[in-house]
């Protein structure tokens, strides 16, 4: 088992470039999860779904689209990417049948935007 | 905004050496779960308490839960070098599909 993987693993992208970040996770889980990793902030949630075909807003959505079209992908993407988004990223899983349960992270995307 | 905040922010000590970092968090929750980053890395899972528990054991890792106070520890002990990470509470409200709202870290640095 990968668990949950993500690529790109670094990316470098001009203020108003778009791009595209993969999650893919071979664990069968129904719920995936994006966050955002500052300094000093702790990991905020994006967006977030809870099966295939169905995603929600996190705490900080403004600026990131997702799609979740199969079970074990969640894509999330930047259409107009600002220096503000400069972050790194990071992709979660977890089940939904197992009652409260640990998630299980991605190894992250660092993307700077310039 | 962020639910947990975690003090203290840094800490350093020596091997052998206990470490105790802490939580506090602003409203009512199902479980409290702990997860470790190494640096450059992604978050893994420790340990999970909730909220009808107190204390919970896991090897070296003690975590305490007092839902009246808000607040939650986590004990280290014997630590290692491999210890040394950034250590994170997160806090389940339970609203039924476990999002987690993480709290800001502590990094420990245990020095051989």
């Amino acid at each position: 088992n990968a668990g949950v993987t993500q690529t790109p693993k670094f990316r470098v992208l001009k203020t108003g470039q778009s791009m595209t970040l993969l999650c893919a996770q071979d664990m069968n889980h129904e719920y995936m999860y994006w966050y955002r990793q500052d300094p000093g902030m702790g990991l905020r949630l994006i967006h977030y779904s809870v099966g295939e075909g169905t995603t929600a807003k996190g705490e900080v959505p403004d600026g990131y689209n997702v799609s979740r079209l199969k079970k074990q992908n969640f894509l999330l993407g930047l259409e107009s990417a600002a220096p503000s988004q400069t972050s790194v990223y990071f992709c979660a899983s977890s089940s939904r049948d197992r009652g409260p349960d640990t998630q299980y992270f991605g190894p992250g995307t660092r993307l700077t935007v310039l | 905004s962020q639910q947990g905040e975690e003090d203290p922010q840094a800490l350093s000590i020596q091997e052998g050496e206990n470490a105790t970092m802490n939580c506090s968090y602003k409203t009512s929750i199902n479980n409290l779960q702990w997860y470790r980053q190494n640096s450059g890395r992604g978050l893994v899972h420790l340990i999970l308490i909730r909220s009808n528990e107190r204390e919970k054991h896991s090897g070296r890792l003690r975590v305490t839960l007092d839902t009246s106070k808000k607040s939650s520890s986590l004990l280290i002990t014997a630590s290692r070098a491999a210890d040394t990470a950034s250590y994170f509470c997160a806090t389940d409200a339970g609203t039924g599909f476990q999002k987690l709202v993480f709290g800001t870290g502590t990094r420990l640095l245990v020095s051989p």
